[in-house]
């Protein structure tokens, strides 16, 4: 298994333009989520999906989307790309089954930076 | 929301002594608590958790206590090695499960 990855491991933008975050599991797990990591603030969630076709908003979600069309893939859109968005991005995956809905694996990161 | 606070920031220990990371949350209903440690560059990796029917959980060197009525709980490092070196990080789920909130992390330096 090639467990959590993530696509591009870096990337630069300029402020207005649009990209999408790819994050791919093989491990069959229902639960996906995405993070972002900034300096002094540790990890905050921006979307979660339960499931195929099921999204919810986490403690940050403006300026993302997210969907889920399949159970292994969950990309994470910016939709017009800010200074504010630099950041290090996570995605993590947890398995199904009572007890271990919370173990989360993330993927290695995404680094953006937004000029 | 779920809100944790994380204390100390930086901690150095001299390798072989103890460390002591303290979280405290303010959601009763949480029931779930992950410690995470992060080395530089690299993705947070789940090194203990420990849910709310448990006070205390140990694995080798590292151990984790929960008191429910204080709503904090703490990760314990015993005979430290500079391999410990690290960012550490604590979580909260909601009371769904779906949402984790985590704390500012800790920057572990275990002197040799």
């Amino acid at each position: 298994n090639a467990g959590v990855t993530q696509t591009p491991k870096f990337q630069v933008l300029k402020t207005g333009q649009s990209m999408t975050l790819q994050c791919a599991q093989d491990m069959n797990h229902e639960y996906m989520s995405w993070y972002r990591q900034d300096p002094g603030m540790g990890l905050r969630l921006i979307h979660y999906s339960v499931g195929a076709g099921i999204t919810d908003q986490g403690e940050v979600p403006n300026g993302y989307n997210v969907s889920r069309s399949t159970t292994e893939d969950f990309p994470l859109r910016l939709l017009s790309a800010a200074p504010s968005q630099t950041s290090v991005y996570f995605c993590a995956s947890s398995p199904p089954g009572t007890g271990l809905k919370d173990t989360q694996y993330f993927g290695p990161g995404t680094r953006l930076t937004v000029l | 929301g779920e809100n944790v606070e994380q204390h100390p920031s930086t901690l150095s220990v001299q390798e072989g002594d103890s460390a002591v990371i303290k979280c405290t949350y303010s959601d009763s209903a949480s029931n779930y608590f992950p410690w995470y440690k992060q080395e530089l560059g690299k993705r947070p990796q789940l090194i203990i958790d420990i849910r709310s029917n448990v006070g205390e959980k140990k694995d080798q060197r590292i151990a984790v206590t929960l008191n429910k009525t204080a709503k904090h709980f703490s990760l314990h490092i015993t005979e430290t090695q500079p391999e410990d070196s690290a960012v550490y990080f604590c979580a909260a789920s909601s009371n769904t499960g779906n949402q984790f909130y985590f704390g500012t992390g800790t920057s572990l330096t275990v002197i040799p």
